[in-house]
């Protein structure tokens, strides 16, 4: 059975830091990750896509890396604002078929003004 | 605006209630999922529906049943509610697995 971890849960940085939250899964078998966010009392957004034949993306200030040998991933946020404050949830999608994503916990990021 | 909508928002049940959690998107995608939000486990998958007329047990199905009633709608019916759904639902939907996976803003359920 896939399972997905991320390391921190929670992560408090001043404005303006760079930083990066981590993503494992157990099985490399996969066929893509997704980084999603999520705000207090919304569903989520989905930030990033990498394919499993892909090493990362990138969107505005925001980069995804994925090595799927490892099992990992990296979600990299440039310059952080008070606006990127949120939870952060990486998936897997096992297959490529419809059934569904399995999700990490999360990390709950507080971004300090 | 396009998207998912679900409803109710928030709902207190009591234990042995039944209701129905709807959920419907107007972007013409196949695919409808129900996961659940608990503190501490993630989101898991309950029930989904790769297309219209089908739908399969995901991670968490005892306790649920659902209906994909036609391409936009697919609902998911708690009929004898216990104290462990408490949760936030979440109706997602997609036309292949990308950058179109689209989320419901999430139906947060009580049972007393």
């Amino acid at each position: 059975k896939q399972e997905v971890t991320q390391i921190p849960a929670a992560l408090s940085v001043p404005e303006g830091e760079n930083l990066v939250l981590n993503c494992s899964f157990t099985d490399s078998a996969i066929y893509n990750l997704q980084w999603f966010r999520q705000d207090p009392g919304k569903g989520l957004t989905s930030l990033l896509l990498i394919q499993s034949s892909q090493r990362e993306q990138t969107s505005g200030r925001l980069n995804a890396s994925l090595d799927k040998s490892s099992g990992r991933s990296t979600l990299y946020i440039a310059a952080s604002q008070p606006g990127d404050s949120a939870t952060y949830l990486c998936a897997v999608n096992p297959q490529g078929g419809a059934d569904g994503l399995t999700f990490g916990k999360g990390t709950h990021l507080i971004i300090q003004p | 605006n396009a998207g998912v909508t679900q409803t109710p928002k928030f709902q207190v049940l009591k234990t042995g209630q039944s209701m129905t959690l709807q959920c419907a998107q107007d972007m013409n995608h196949n695919s409808m999922y129900w996961y659940r939000q608990d503190p501490g486990m993630g989101l898991r998958l309950i029930y989904y529906s790769a297309s219209e007329g089908t739908t399969d047990k995901g991670e968490v199905p005892n306790g649920y049943n659902v209906s994909r009633l036609n391409k936009r709608e697919f609902s998911l019916r708690l009929e004898s509610a216990a104290p462990s759904q408490t949760s936030v639902y979440f109706c997602a939907s997609s036309e292949n697995v990308g950058p179109d996976y689209t989320f419901g803003s999430g139906t947060r359920l009580t049972v007393v």
